[in-house]
C-alpha cells in the first residue's frame, strides 16, 4: 500500500458526459501528479500541483482540468468525453522531486 | 513525443536467470527512476539513480545511467516468478514530472 488513494477505482460512462477523479496523497506529500494510461499513448504525465498551485503542464487535453485543494487532495475533471479518453487514470505523490508513490488508479470506460 | 525507449519490450526468462532491460531517454534528467507495474494495477518505485552516479544497487537490482548516450538499464539478478510484471524506466528533470518509457513486460517462468 502506496499510502494514495484515488476514488472511484472502476467508472464506467457515455460519450459527452463528465466526470471527477479524486486523489488523496500520502500523508506530508505536498506535490501531486495526474497520469493516464492508455494502451496506445503508454503512460503520459498530465498535470502537477505542488501545495495547490500548478506547477508543471503535460499532455493534457482542455477539456480536462485539475485543481489541488488546501488539504493537499486533488480532482481532475475530464468533460466532454471520447471514447479514446478510456484509461486508466494514475495519481502520484512525492515529498520532493524524486520517487513518486502511486495510487491503484482509477479504470475510465467511455461508452 | 517526448517519451523514451525501452528495450526489449518483452522478455521471458527462467527462474533463477538474470533479466536486464534496457532504456532510453530524450531530454537532460535530475534523475532516472525504475517502476514495476503488475498487471494494470499501481506503480511501485523500485530504484533511483541520480544524474551524477554511473551506478547503483538495491538488493537484487542494478541500475546503470550513461547520460552521455541518455541511456538506463536495469539488472534483476536471480529472478523469481514474482519478478513477472512490467518495468518502466522514468525520467526526471527540474519539476519533477515523469516521463515514462513504452516498459519491458517481464515473464519469469518457475
Amino acid at each position: 500500500d502506496s499510502g494514495v488513494t484515488q476514488t472511484p477505482k472502476h467508472l464506467i460512462t457515455a460519450t459527452g458526459q463528465r466526470v471527477t477523479l479524486r486523489c488523496s496523497p500520502r500523508s506530508g506529500d505536498l506535490s501531486v501528479y495526474w497520469y493516464q494510461q492508455s494502451l496506445d499513448q503508454g503512460l503520459q504525465f498530465l498535470i502537477q500541483y505542488y501545495n495547490g498551485e500548478e506547477r508543471a503542464k503535460g499532455n493534457i487535453l482542455e477539456r480536462f482540468s485539475a485543481q489541488q485543494f488546501p488539504d493537499l487532495h486533488s480532482e481532475l475533471n475530464l468533460s466532454s468525453l471520447e471514447l479514446g479518453d478510456s484509461a486508466l487514470y494514475f495519481c502520484a505523490s512525492s515529498v520532493s522531486n524524486y520517487e513518486q508513490y502511486f495510487g491503484p488508479g482509477t479504470r475510465l470506460t467511455v461508452t | 513525443s517526448q517519451q523514451g525507449e525501452e528495450d526489449p519490450q518483452a522478455l521471458s526468462i527462467q527462474e533463477g536467470e538474470n533479466a536486464t532491460m534496457n532504456c532510453s531517454y530524450k531530454t537532460s534528467i535530475n534523475n532516472l527512476q525504475w517502476y514495476r507495474q503488475n498487471s494494470g494495477r499501481g506503480l511501485v518505485h523500485l530504484i533511483l539513480i541520480r544524474s551524477n552516479e554511473r551506478e547503483k544497487h538495491s538488493g537484487r537490482l542494478r541500475v546503470t545511467l550513461d547520460t552521455s548516450k541518455k541511456s538506463s538499464s536495469l539488472l534483476i539478478t536471480a529472478s523469481r516468478a514474482a519478478d513477472t510484471a512490467s518495468y518502466f524506466c522514468a525520467s526526471s528533470g527540474n519539476t519533477g514530472k515523469l516521463i515514462f518509457g513504452q516498459g519491458t513486460t517481464l515473464q519469469v517462468k518457475p
